[in-house]
């Protein structure tokens, strides 16, 4: 167990719909990473915050956002979903903002039908 | 921009031998991290081991051990006395070291290792 937590586990919803996935990072941990895993494009970063503000953005598309709060739990929106946003989101943490190592969360499964 | 390369899709080891996965990355960064995370049939990302570049030792965990040769730009993860629960997708992941900033995860395509009792 990592101590980084993610809900919900499983996800399933329909093409246009919107989903909101959320992270608890590590006790003590400031900043939060979202990744994706996909079969087609395997495991790519979206987007980074510390403590409550984005510090990095990566291949994340337009229809998705994300937000961290200040008790440091951080939310993933994705919208107008497509069939190809089926995918493993991850969340991670870590204790700075770049030189610490980042540790996962058990992952959210979506499946857009 | 770096880029992580796992050339073996997939390998095979018989329970309590020795098997090493290749990772070779590409980079001009001087400073930086290396990884291997693994992730069993249960999907949760864990990580096995972690090497700094401007450290000339290689890192070793129980019976996870890495060969990291900087110039080579390659780093290896030996697993000696291979166990069942060892069997997993393995990834190679590059992080750059920036003080103060955030480094996202780089990852390679991973391999499927698969234990053989």
């Amino acid at each position: 167990d990592s101590g980084v937590t993610q809900t919900p586990k499983h996800l399933i919803t329909a093409t246009g719909q919107r989903v909101t996935l959320r992270c608890s990072p590590r006790s003590g941990d400031l900043s939060v990473y979202w990744y994706q895993q996909s079969l087609d494009q395997g495991l790519q970063f979206l987007i980074q915050y510390y403590n409550g503000e984005e510090r990095a953005k990566g291949n994340i598309l337009e229809r998705f956002s994300a937000q961290q709060f200040p008790d440091l739990h951080s939310e993933l929106n994705l919208s107008s979903l497509e069939l190809g946003d089926s995918a493993l989101y991850f969340c991670a943490s870590s204790v700075l903002a770049g030189d610490e190592t980042q540790y996962f969360g058990p992952g959210t499964r979506l499946l857009v039908l | 921009a770096q880029t992580v390369t796992q050339s073996q899709p997939e390998m095979s080891v018989q329970e309590a031998e020795t098997v090493t996965l290749s990772c070779t990355y590409d980079t001009s960064e001087s400073n930086y991290y290396l990884f291997w995370y693994k992730q069993p049939p249960s999907r949760q990302m864990i990580l096995v081991i972690r090497q700094e570049a401007y450290k000339q030792q290689n890192a070793t965990e129980n019976r996870f051990s890495v060969n990291f040769q900087k110039a080579a730009k390659s780093f290896s993860l030996k697993i000696s006395d291979s166990q069942l629960g060892d069997t997993a997708m393995y990834f190679c992941a590059f992080m750059k070291r920036r003080g103060g900033a955030t480094n996202k995860l780089i990852f390679g395509t991973g391999t499927l290792l698969a234990v053989q009792p």
